[in-house]
C-alpha cells in the first residue's frame, strides 16, 4: 500500500500563528520527506527522515520543524512565518523493491500566509 | 550538480494530438520517475524505469529510459482533456542512506477539447 494522507488539505494563518502540518504513510516505507512546491515549478526538498531519524534538512529556516513521533507520521510545525511561505506543502514516502526506491506523494497542505 | 531539464515547457494541444516530452540530464541515475500533477493535489507517480533502454506503456502513454541511464521521454497518443496537467520526471542517484530525488524543471500540458 502507497498511501500517503495529509492534514489539513488547506491552511490559512497570520504572521504571529503557530499551525503544524500532518503527514501519515503506511507500514513498510523507510522514508519520509517533506517539499515545498510553488505553483508550476518542481517540489523543492525541505526535510528527509530515514528510519524516524532526520537525515537531511535542505538548509531549511528555523520558522519550519519537523519532527516524526513515530514510524507512520510525521510534522511540519510552522511559525512566524512570512507571506513568501504561501505554496503547497507535500508530504512523500519511499519503499525499496529490488534495489528501486520510489517515493510517493501526499495530496499537500495548501498554505497561504497573511 | 545534478540537473535534469524538461523541454517542452509548456504545451497546448488539440485533443487527439500526439507529443513527446524530454528530460535530459548530463548525469547518470540509477531510477527515473514520471508523475502527473494536477492544481492543489500531489504529484500522482505514472511509472519507474530503471534498465538502460527500458520501454515502459501505461494505456497511450509510453516512457522510454535513454541506454545511458541520462534522459528519458514520454510519449502521449491521442491526447485527452485528462492528460492535461504538470508532468515531472525525478531521477534518483546511486547511494547514500536514502535517495534524494533530483526533479526536471517540469513541463505544463493543456489539452484543449
Amino acid at each position: 500500500d502507497t498511501e500517503v494522507t495529509q492534514t489539513p488539505k488547506h491552511l490559512v494563518m497570520g504572521m504571529t500563528n503557530k499551525k503544524s502540518l500532518k503527514c501519515e504513510k503506511h507500514m513498510g516505507h523507510r522514508a519520509m520527506y517533506w517539499y515545498k512546491q510553488k505553483a508550476k515549478k518542481p517540489p523543492e526538498l525541505m526535510f528527509v527522515y530515514s528510519y524516524e531519524k532526520l537525515s537531511i534538512n535542505e538548509s531549511v529556516r528555523s520558522r519550519f520543524s519537523p519532527e516524526c513521533p513515530n514510524s507512520s507520521l510525521l510534522n511540519l510545525h510552522l511559525h512566524a512565518l512570512q507571506p513568501e511561505d504561501s505554496a503547497l506543502y507535500l508530504c512523500a514516502s519511499s519503499q525499496v523493491r529490488a534495489v528501486m526506491e520510489t517515493q510517493y506523494f501526499g495530496p499537500g497542505t495548501r498554505l497561504l500566509v497573511l | 550538480t545534478q540537473l535534469l531539464e524538461q523541454s517542452p515547457q509548456f504545451l497546448s494541444i488539440q485533443e487527439g494530438e500526439n507529443l513527446t516530452v524530454y528530460c535530459n540530464s548530463s548525469s547518470v541515475f540509477s531510477s527515473l520517475q514520471w508523475y502527473r500533477q494536477e492544481p492543489g493535489e500531489g504529484p500522482v507517480l505514472l511509472v519507474t524505469v530503471v534498465t538502460g533502454g527500458e520501454v515502459k506503456k501505461l494505456k497511450r502513454l509510453t516512457f522510454q529510459f535513454g541506454d545511458a541511464r541520462k534522459d528519458s521521454s514520454l510519449h502521449i497518443t491521442a491526447a485527452q482533456p485528462g492528460d492535461t496537467g504538470l508532468y515531472l520526471c525525478a531521477g534518483a542517484g546511486y547511494g547514500g542512506a536514502t535517495n534524494k530525488l533530483i526533479f526536471g524543471t517540469g513541463t505544463l500540458l493543456a489539452v484543449q477539447p
